[in-house]
């Protein structure tokens, strides 16, 4: 399958601070990404949705203010988490898919485990 | 909207043993049907997927199924393995393109 690879794989930050995740694809071209939230023995819950040149859609509950994600090319995608808090702290995947949309397969990233101190 | 629900929540068995994994999904317009292992701390690592056109894959020891009238997906482990131990994951793929993802089953392969 397609790999993805997501930078970095884990993060210390202090509370206030800014943190920037990387997701990319190395071998498609990802036309959509995908970043998902995962808390300690929770499942993964989808953050929102981002599709190359354009504005991410956050699904309900995720302030957008807090979780800048930005698409400019078609293999990568980052998502800054802002001023962050200890409630931050969790497990975040990114997924990608390519551009045939329906029965395309999303690969995902090796995920990043933020820890804010 | 969809929802995927996964049970049991956690799974002991003894190592050699043949085991089900289910997963029921409320909105049967699922286009697939993917699952997933995570191992402690760990990203995912994608089993088998099963497009809405198909009824089942196969991959070595794991056989995944899909009935849409149903809403219902089993995975099915043949000879565990204590390797095996991890949570398995049940995602759905909707038409809107998103991707839910069940709670999960921590199963854990006795020695």
């Amino acid at each position: 399958g397609a790999v993805v690879s997501q930078h970095p794989s884990w993060v210390i930050c202090k509370s206030g601070t800014s943190v920037k995740i990387e997701c990319r694809s190395l071998d498609f071209q990802a036309t959509t990404m995908f970043w998902y939230r995962q808390f300690p023995k929770q499942s993964l819950m989808l953050m929102a949705t981002s599709n190359e040149g354009s504005k991410a859609t956050y699904e309900q509950g995720v302030e957008k203010d807090k979780f800048l994600i930005n698409h400019a090319s078609l293999t990568l995608s980052t998502l800054t988490v802002t001023s962050a808090h200890p409630e931050d702290s969790s497990f975040y995947i990114c997924s990608a898919r390519g551009p045939l949309r329906w029965n395309t397969e999303a690969f995902f990233g090796q995920g990043t485990r933020l820890t804010v101190v | 909207k969809q929802e995927v629900t996964q049970i049991p929540a956690a799974l002991s068995v003894p190592e050699g043993e043949n085991l089900v994994l289910n997963c029921s999904f409320t909105d049967s317009a699922i286009y697939n049907l993917q699952w997933f292992r995570q191992d402690p701390g760990k990203g995912l690592t994608s089993l088998l997927l099963i497009q809405s056109s198909q009824r089942e894959q196969t991959s070595g020891r794991l056989n995944a199924s899909l009935d849409k009238s149903s809403g219902r997906s089993t995975l099915y482990i043949a000879a565990s393995q204590p390797g095996d131990s991890a949570t398995y994951l049940c995602a759905g793929k909707n038409r809107d393109d998103k991707i839910i993802f069940g709670k999960g089953t921590r199963l854990h392969i006795l020695p």
